[in-house]
């Protein structure tokens, strides 16, 4: 197994592009996650799915979209680029488990640098 | 929402020296995890334990529910143990996590 893949590693927008930050995982983990990490600080939630064709908000969800079409692909949609969304993004997945709790397995992360 | 907070924030040993991080909530929570993050940035799951104890290998972690805190021991360090160990936690069946601001840790040759 992959695990968890992301694309692109790195990428430099200017002010006012867009683009969708890819995420994949082939271990048929129903839930999926996006987070964004900021220097020297903690993850914080940007987006979530419990399965396909359902996505719910994180903590910081403004000026991002998400889709979940199939249990495999997760994409992160940015529109409109500021310098505030510059950071590190990570996606995870995990399987469901009686209770609700479950261990989130992550991808190697895409730096994101907004000029 | 719940707050999250470890301590130490930065730590540096010798190799084979042994070590204890602390993460404190301030509310109830049933969803408890601790991660590494390597020198590289990649995220790894060590434990997940929202009450009790569990181990692994040279790692071990302890929950204390009631008391709003979780521990993380690691026993005769490497330098591979060096990166940055967060604490995670969540309530009710809400998938969200909430994460602390991590404890920096170095190990020395």
């Amino acid at each position: 197994n992959a695990g968890v893949t992301q694309t692109p590693k790195f990428r430099i927008l200017k002010i006012g592009q867009s683009m969708t930050l890819q995420c994949a995982q082939d271990m048929n983990h129903n839930y999926m996650y996006w987070y964004r990490q900021d220097p020297g600080m903690g993850l914080k939630l940007i987006y979530y799915s419990v399965g396909a064709g359902i996505t719910d908000k994180g903590e910081v969800p403004n000026g991002y979209n998400v889709s979940r079409s199939t249990t495999e692909d997760f994409p992160l949609r940015l529109e409109l680029a500021a310098p505030s969304q510059t950071s590190v993004y990570f996606c995870a997945s995990s399987y469901p488990r009686r209770g609700g709790h479950e261990t989130q397995y992550f991808g190697p992360g895409t730096r994101l640098l907004v000029l | 929402g719940i707050q999250v907070e470890q301590s130490p924030p930065d730590l540096i040993l010798q190799e084979g020296a042994n070590s204890t991080l602390r993460c404190n909530f301030s509310d109830s929570v049933n969803n408890l995890q601790w991660f590494h993050q390597n020198p590289w940035g990649q995220l790894i799951n060590l434990f997940y334990i929202p009450s009790g104890t569990k181990q692994n290998g040279r790692l071990s972690a302890t929950t204390v529910a009631t008391e709003r805190y979780s521990l993380l021991y690691i026993s005769s360090s490497q330098t591979t143990d060096s990166g940055v160990y967060f604490c995670a936690v969540g309530r009710g069946n809400n998938r969200k996590l909430i994460w602390g601001l991590g404890t920096s840790l170095a190990v020395n040759p």
